[in-house]
């Protein structure tokens, strides 16, 4: 059972214009996403979360929005750059007592930049 | 300063053979381990995750184990590799923050 799904597996976008990344979960008890950035043959690197007490997480270029209603959530690269091709993971968590917290991440999506 | 290694990074091994993965943080003490699968066309999955020594708790049947033998040390072995163990393998530290370190990764092929 997929409890975080993104549902395009590729995505491309010419330089310059806005990416946009769509992630959607099934667990209401979920209560932190992240995205994580991944490059071939490297391990994933944070780029931005939220929390769900906000609806909007802005990071330079990166924005994240949050629709608690529709456990929708996606990511926003504006402009987009060559160097931001790459797969782009959804996580998400529940609670953070200090204890393990278990990220549940998507399928990932491919974003390809181009010239 | 926050580390965390994980070796060695590309490994070919035969049908049946033992494997040993291994992850060690630096910089924090009793750390949230885990290690994570991406198989071909598929996302990260969790496999095993530990809070301390000797604690470790699985997500998923297979023929995989993990160990904790030290504080700052996590093992992924196999005694077997079988053909559908193959796979890229991430050891990850997730700090109380939620904030989520993870490791250089393991290719491993299994022919």
């Amino acid at each position: 059972d997929q409890q975080v799904k993104q549902n395009s597996p590729s995505l491309s976008v010419q330089e310059g214009r806005i990416s946009i990344l769509n992630c959607d979960y099934t667990n209401s008890m979920f209560d932190y996403f992240l995205w994580y950035k991944k490059y071939p043959a490297e391990g994933p690197t944070f780029l931005i979360s939220i929390s769900s007490i906000k609806d909007k997480n802005e990071d330079g270029r990166f924005t994240v929005f949050l629709n608690k209603s529709a456990k929708h959530l996606s990511l926003h690269i504006v402009p987009s750059q060559p160097g931001d091709s790459a797969v782009y993971f959804c996580a998400a968590s529940m609670g953070n007592t200090g204890t393990a917290s278990k990220l549940t991440f998507g399928t990932g999506t491919r974003l390809q930049v181009t010239l | 300063s926050q580390t965390i290694h994980q070796w060695p990074a590309t490994l070919v091994q035969p049908v049946g053979s033992p494997l040993s993965l291994e992850c060690t943080v630096e910089g924090t003490s009793n750390p949230n381990l885990y290690w994570y699968r991406q198989a071909a066309g598929r996302g990260l999955q969790l496999l095993f995750y530990s809070v301390g020594i000797g604690q470790i708790s699985s997500e998923v049947p297979q023929n995989l184990s993990a160990s904790r033998p030290q504080d700052r040390q996590f093992i992924l072995s196999s005694k077997k590799l079988l053909l559908s163990d193959s796979g890229f393998y991430l050891c990850a530290w997730i700090t109380g923050g939620n904030t989520i370190y993870f490791g250089e990764g393991s290719w491993l092929t299994v022919v």
